[in-house]
């Protein structure tokens, strides 16, 4: 069964304070990675997919890297706006698969 | 472009009642998932429409059931309410299906089971 395990589940940073987010994962072939921004009251906000070992990717202030068995979600100098929690997804390559979430962290980015 | 539209947003509904909610997907996508989020197990898959077919379902109980009209518009159906149904359900839209993981996510519908 596809498990995602992300930590820590809060985190709350002064602004300008970088950091990294974990998603640890378990699954039988991986198709890909997702990462997803969510604002209270709103639905999820596509980010990322990464697809391979080594692949990074960037958008502002975050970069998303993925190994064979975790993905790290680095934000550099953070803004209060920032702050939202940060979802990560996985589907697996055995066909028409759902995306399998983890928990979420909750980032705080404080001025 | 216009996003995920899902209605009701707010709900209160009481044990044993049964609650139906609407999601427009954004136009021209043909695939809408549905996702119930809840503090306590995160985001988890109900079932996905493809062109009016059910091409996943997740592991919930038969009271929890869908359907996807011509129009791509999709419903959810939860028959004899349980206290633990109240949830943020989450309805996601996409062009070809969860194949791209690029899900465009409507703004929820918040449902309280009392």
């Amino acid at each position: 069964e596809d498990q995602v395990t992300q930590s820590p589940e809060a985190l709350r940073l002064q602004e300008g304070e970088s950091s990294s987010l974990n998603c640890s994962y378990t699954v039988s072939g991986l198709r890909g990675l997702f990462w997803y921004r969510q604002d209270p009251g709103k639905g999820p906000e596509f980010l990322f997919t990464l697809y391979s070992a080594g692949e990074e990717k960037e958008k502002e202030r975050l970069k998303a890297t993925l190994t064979k068995k975790e993905s790290f979600l680095h934000i550099t100098a953070p803004k209060p706006e920032d702050s939202a929690t940060y979802l990560c997804a996985v589907q697996d390559n055995s066909g028409n698969t759902p995306l399998v979430f983890g928990k979420g962290t909750r980032l705080s980015v404080i001025a | 472009k216009a996003g995920v539209t899902q209605t009701p947003r707010y709900l209160i509904k009481t044990r044993g009642q049964q609650v139906t909610l609407s999601c427009s997907p954004i136009s021209g996508h043909r695939s809408v998932s549905w996702y119930q989020q809840t503090p306590g197990q995160g985001l988890q898959f109900l079932f996905e429409y493809f062109s009016e077919t059910q091409r996943n379902k997740g592991n919930f109980p038969g009271r929890f059931s869908g359907r996807q009209f011509s129009n791509s518009r999709s419903e959810m159906n939860v028959s004899t309410l349980e206290l633990g149904d109240s949830a943020l359900y989450l309805c996601a839209s996409s062009l070809q299906g969860t194949n791209t993981g690029e899900l465009f996510f409507g703004e929820g519908s918040r449902l309280t089971v009392l």
